[in-house]
């Protein structure tokens, strides 16, 4: 059974419109969540978290939203840029085990110049 | 910056053979995990360590073993490769120590393909 779903497997946007990544949890025990964005042939790099205390968390061009009564998040890219055509993990980890990330499946992005 | 290295980025095995995965890292990470990735599944935890010496099963440990004789070093094992286990793995490190929020760091990953 899946704690973190990433339901759609694909998004295609044009370059310097909205990029938005949607990701689902069920365990209401998870307290952090972070966003990992990974390219062909290599490991997966940390892009952003938040943490359950807050509903909102901006990096630059990256803002990650979290609905706890929803049990859903976002990252939201703006503007896209092709260079951020990869794929996109959201991880879930709990105050039971702070150092255990659950992995959603993963959206493809592709940013079309 | 921390830096995790696989001993290989591409493996061809046969059926039935031993195969070592090799994973380090340079930062005195206390904590080490495993990973497989499979299209449509996402990140799938092995095994992990949080010391020397020290491992746990993750989500899916069967078929596989792992090793930690010294804090850089966390090698995967496979016992004997089956088709199934043709995937790719990542090994990642975090600082551990009772973070309470504790990033992990991902080497490049190795293609394993089993025949």
């Amino acid at each position: 059974d899946q704690q973190v779903k990433q339901n759609s497997p694909s998004l295609s946007v044009q370059e310097g419109r909205i990029s938005i990544l949607n990701c689902d949890y069920t365990n209401s025990m998870f307290d952090y969540f972070l966003w990992y964005k990974k390219y062909p042939a290599e490991g997966p790099t940390f892009l952003i978290s938040i943490s359950s205390i807050k509903d909102k968390n901006e990096d630059g061009r990256f803002t990650v939203f979290l609905n706890k009564s929803a049990k859903h998040l976002s990252l939201h890219i703006v503007p896209s840029q092709p260079g951020d055509s990869a794929v996109y993990f959201c991880a879930a980890s709990g105050m039971d085990s702070s150092y255990k990330l659950i992995f959603g499946s993963g959206t493809r992005l592709l940013v079309r110049p | 910056d921390v830096k995790v290295t696989q001993s290989s980025r591409y493996l061809v095995k046969r059926t039935g053979e031993k195969v070592f995965l090799e994973c380090v890292q340079d930062m005195d990470h206390e904590n080490m995990f495993w990973y497989r990735q499979d299209p449509g599944l996402g990140l799938r935890l092995i095994y992990f360590s949080y010391d020397v010496k020290m491992k746990e099963k993750g989500d899916i440990p069967e078929g596989y073993s792992v090793s930690r004789e010294k804090k850089e070093r966390f090698s995967l094992i496979l016992e004997s490769a089956s088709t199934n286990q043709t995937s790719m793995y990542l090994c990642a490190s975090s600082f551990g120590r009772g973070q309470v929020v504790d990033t992990q760091y991902f080497g490049p990953g190795t293609r394993l393909t089993v025949l």
